[in-house]
């Protein structure tokens, strides 16, 4: 199956900084990309869409001015966290999907567990 | 706004037993439903993708259903072994945006 890869899958940092993450689709080109975040024992809930090339789609409720989104290539979208406080502190997932192959499944990256101190 | 419900939300059984878990979504307008399994700490493994028009989707030990007009899938697991221990997701995309709206998990143990 395709793969994508994140990275990194853990990251500590202090609060105030800004931390980026990337998520890479490795065996095929995703034109759209999606970031989840999921809290201890919960779902995953999106929180922006990353169409290559242009501008992130975010949903209700989530800051794109903190969570900054660049999805540069066909292969490669970012999401920075920036100024990090500990209630940013959570799982964070990315999924693409295969521009060839419209009716494959979603496939996920590891995840970046975050945590702000 | 479509809610995606998944019972129970915790499940114990010992090792053999065949078990059934259960995903349910209040608007049956679904494009596809996609189950997932999710190892402590990891992201998602893709299990299986039952397309609006398909009742159900094998692979191995594990069937999945759908019956869209009653807003409901299950996820059957035969013979279950320690090793599909993990918390079970089901999913559903509305349209053909890609976006996915998740249930909140069904933990699975599996008991040797």
């Amino acid at each position: 199956g395709a793969v994508v890869s994140q990275h990194p899958s853990r990251v500590i940092c202090k609060s105030g900084t800004s931390v980026k993450i990337e998520c890479r689709s490795l065996d095929f080109q995703a034109t759209t990309m999606f970031w989840y975040r999921q809290f201890p024992k919960q779902s995953l809930m999106l929180m922006a869409t990353s169409n290559e090339g242009s501008k992130a789609t975010y949903e209700q409720g989530v800051e794109k001015d903190k969570f900054l989104i660049n999805h540069a290539s066909l292969t490669l979208s970012t999401l920075t966290v920036t100024s990090a406080h500990p209630e940013d502190s959570s799982f964070y997932i990315c999924s693409a999907r295969d521009r060839e192959r419209h009716a494959v499944e979603a496939f996920f990256g590891q995840g970046t567990r975050l945590t702000v101190v | 706004k479509q809610e995606v419900t998944q019972i129970p939300a915790a499940l114990s059984v010992p090792e053999g037993e065949n078990l059934v878990l259960n995903c349910s979504f209040t608007d049956s307008a679904i494009y596809n439903l996609q189950w997932f399994r999710q190892d402590p700490g990891k992201g998602l493994t893709s299990l299986l993708l039952i397309q609006s028009s398909q009742r159900e989707q094998t692979s191995g030990r594990l069937n999945a259903s759908l019956d869209k007009s009653s807003g409901r899938s299950t996820l059957y697991i035969a013979a279950s072994q320690p090793g599909d221990s993990a918390t079970y997701l089901c999913a559903v995309e509305m349209d053909s945006s890609y976006k996915l709206i998740f249930g909140s998990g069904t933990r699975l143990l599996v008991r040797p």
